[in-house]
């Protein structure tokens, strides 16, 4: 079957300008991740999605940042007003539910953002 | 300080070398995942243990819960295993889900 398919691949786009960044999980899969791999850096968690539900938005790093998901399927990674640093490689998992800690993680191949 | 640590940050060995790759957590986890990631950024799940010892063709993964540490090792190693290795520890916790915490990656050059 089909993986964690992320889109797009890659987004230039100028300083102040909204994006929206698209996860599409496996089937099925009700737990969603969202990750950020800034240039040089380490792997750092965003927001948790369970179904519908984001009941851990810690990672989000400013209220610029937001994210949905819908049908319990889909969801879109907003960046309002962006700023250089915000460039970085976005990268969605998803998993059968929480598992408890016990469920692997499939990773999308990440949206690269560049901010100019 | 991190609460996961990895070592070597990086490691250059010769095709057919054994290799190891360690991580040290500093609290109680649900899950330990070691994760591979090749230029150009897809990351692939190798391993998920919370115990013991899992084997996968040349890659060993063994996790011991008292000491908090855990190890990768690839047997005869090739070229093609050249990559960044990662390990990610989870917590189970109602309002985090599985959600991962991430070393600093451990970048592998396996040289012909």
């Amino acid at each position: 079957g089909a993986g964690v398919s992320q889109s797009p691949s890659n987004k230039v786009t100028e300083k102040g300008k909204d994006v929206e960044l698209r996860c599409d999980p496996i089937s099925g899969h009700t737990a969603l991740y969202w990750y950020r791999q800034s240039l040089g850096q380490g792997l750092e968690f965003l927001i948790y999605f369970q179904g519908n539900s984001a009941p851990d938005k810690s990672g989000l790093p400013s209220d610029r940042f937001s994210a949905e998901r819908t049908g319990g399927s889909v969801s879109t990674l907003t960046i309002q007003r962006t700023q250089q640093e915000d460039s970085a490689v976005y990268l969605c998992a998803s998993s059968l539910g929480s598992g408890g800690g016990h469920q692997p993680q499939h990773f999308g191949d990440g949206t690269r953002l560049s901010i100019l | 300080k991190n609460e996961v640590e990895q070592s070597p940050q990086n490691l250059t060995a010769q095709e057919g070398e054994f290799i190891t790759i360690n991580c040290s957590y500093s609290v109680g986890i649900s899950a330990l995942h070691w994760l591979q990631q090749h230029p150009g950024g897809g990351i692939v799940s190798l391993f998920m243990l919370s115990s013991g010892k899992k084997k996968h063709g040349r890659l060993i993964a063994t996790i011991n819960i008292q000491e908090k540490h855990s190890s990768l090792h690839i047997t005869a190693s090739h070229p093609r295993d050249s990559a960044v290795y990662i390990c990610a520890v989870s917590f189970s916790e109602e309002t985090s889900g599985s959600r991962l915490t991430f070393g600093e990656g451990t970048q592998l050059t396996v040289n012909p």
